[in-house]
């Protein structure tokens, strides 16, 4: 399996604009995971799915912030209008169960710049 | 709530030395323990992690790490460090019998002098 994959590796775009992230999971995997990390706070988790659904997106920062995932090899995270605070590392990971021991597994990232 | 604290934001060993990244974790409910590590430019990846049994758990590249309940932490060590060890290492738990998201610590970037 190539892992999860994640697009663009890099994204530079201006205030104000829409960005668009985009993860695919292992496939299989029932549950999947969007995490921002930066420097000041770490890496913190922004919201997960589980078999598509959202189950808890208490860490999205603020409305301008929404993820999709329309099935279960795709899911989303939008950022409209981006601000600079946006720019961060994001990851998307996925696992497959629901067992606290459950492992995670990354994707790359996506290395946001918003100036 | 649960969190991860964890000592040192940069440590540095020679080569061959010992490696020592403290993590202390608070939770409310017994907690489920993580090391990841991430690599320059790249995802995180799993090293090991704590399930109930043994104490001291062994995870990939020589490492390990011993859960302390009465001291609520899980220090990761390798007896000799390499280069290829250099990496930023984060301690994460997960509270609960679920599959939640899990709680990281702000990571240890992990310096390998020559």
């Amino acid at each position: 399996d190539a892992g999860v994959i994640q697009s663009p590796r890099h994204e530079v775009t201006e205030m104000g604009q829409e960005v668009t992230l985009r993860c695919k999971p292992i496939s299989g995997h029932d549950y999947l995971f969007w995490y921002r990390q930066t420097m000041m706070r770490g890496l913190e988790l922004l919201i997960y799915f589980n078999n598509n659904v959202p189950i808890d997106d208490s860490g999205m920062p603020e409305d301008r912030f929404s993820a999709k995932m329309p099935n279960a090899s795709f899911s989303t995270l939008k950022i409209q209008p981006s601000e600079p605070r946006d720019s961060a590392v994001y990851f998307c990971a996925s696992s497959l169960g629901g067992g606290p021991y459950t492992e995670a597994f990354f994707g790359q990232g996506t290395r946001l710049t918003v100036v | 709530a649960q969190s991860v604290t964890q000592l040192g934001s940069h440590v540095s060993v020679s080569e061959g030395a010992l490696v020592l990244l403290r993590c202390n974790y608070s939770s409310s409910v017994p907690p489920y323990l993580f090391w990841y590590v991430q690599y320059p430019n790249q995802g995180l990846q799993l090293l090991l992690k704590y399930t109930t049994g043994a104490t001291l758990v062994k995870g990939i590249n020589g490492f390990e790490a011993e859960f302390k309940k009465s001291e609520t932490s899980f220090h990761l060590t390798k007896p000799s460090a390499h280069m290829s060890d250099a990496a930023e290492y984060f301690c994460a738990v997960r509270s609960g019998g679920g599959a939640d998201g899990l709680t990281f610590g702000k990571g240890t970037h992990l310096i390998i002098q020559p």
